[in-house]
């Protein structure tokens, strides 16, 4: 049974591009949660998703960050226009369930824009 | 507003040292989740531990321990013996228990624990 998986696991952009990043829940997993961690910090909540639906966003940055989980593939956040403060590992994780506590994290994606 | 403190920035030991990691947590809900996450060198996150508010009961598991104490809201973790292995940035993290808010966690800003040989 694969795990979360995500990527690319690193990705280089130079400032202006768009970064997009990927990730496939666990079998049987419908919610999908993004989390950054931005260099010697901790993660931080950045939206919750189910299934074309945005639950929670209120970690998300106003401009140029979106995110979307589709009926089919894999969750993605994207982000438009990158800035060199934009570099950070970002975090997927997936659960079954709401409120579980059972939530299995990705090996994460890496941006650093130049 | 849910928050986690983790005050220990950085602890260094010299092998077969015990060390202890600190976490302090502020929630208005009566029942959570705690967690436990350890943060290798090569930046993966690796689950060691869920405890639910309910359950007061310390664990340990084989070089690792947690002593939860609700009164206190603390949720401390110690590491036994620790081993060069055990050099990593661990995180505290919480959770709400209901349904709108899912799994979505709370992170401390992490304990860099460095085991020197």
């Amino acid at each position: 049974n694969a795990g979360v998986m995500q990527n690319p696991r690193h990705l280089v952009r130079r400032r202006g591009q768009e970064a997009r990043l990927r990730c496939s829940p666990m079998k049987g997993h419908s919610h999908v949660y993004w989390y950054r961690q931005l260099p010697e910090e901790g993660l931080k909540f950045m939206v919750y998703l189910q299934k074309e639906n945005i639950i929670d966003e209120s970690g998300m940055p106003k401009e140029r960050f979106s995110a979307e989980f589709p009926k089919e593939g894999p969750s993605i956040l994207r982000i438009q226009q990158v800035v060199r403060g934009d570099s950070a590992a970002y975090f997927c994780a997936s659960s079954r369930e709401a409120n579980t506590g059972e939530l299995f994290f990705g090996e994460g994606s890496r941006l650093t824009v130049l | 507003a849910q928050k986690v403190t983790q005050a220990q920035t950085e602890i260094s030991v010299v092998e077969k040292e015990d060390v202890t990691l600190d976490c302090v947590y502020e929630t208005r809900d009566t029942t959570y989740y705690l967690f436990w996450y350890k943060q290798p060198p090569s930046g993966e996150l690796v689950f060691l531990i869920r405890r639910n508010s309910f359950d007061e009961q310390n664990e340990i598991s084989g070089r690792y321990s947690w002593n939860f104490q609700k009164s206190t809201s603390s949720f401390n973790f110690t590491i036994t013996a620790s081993q060069v292995v055990d050099s990593a940035v661990y995180f505290c993290a919480l959770s709400e228990w209901n349904k709108a808010a899912g799994n979505k966690l709370t992170f401390g800003g992490g304990t860099r624990v460095l085991v020197k040989p």
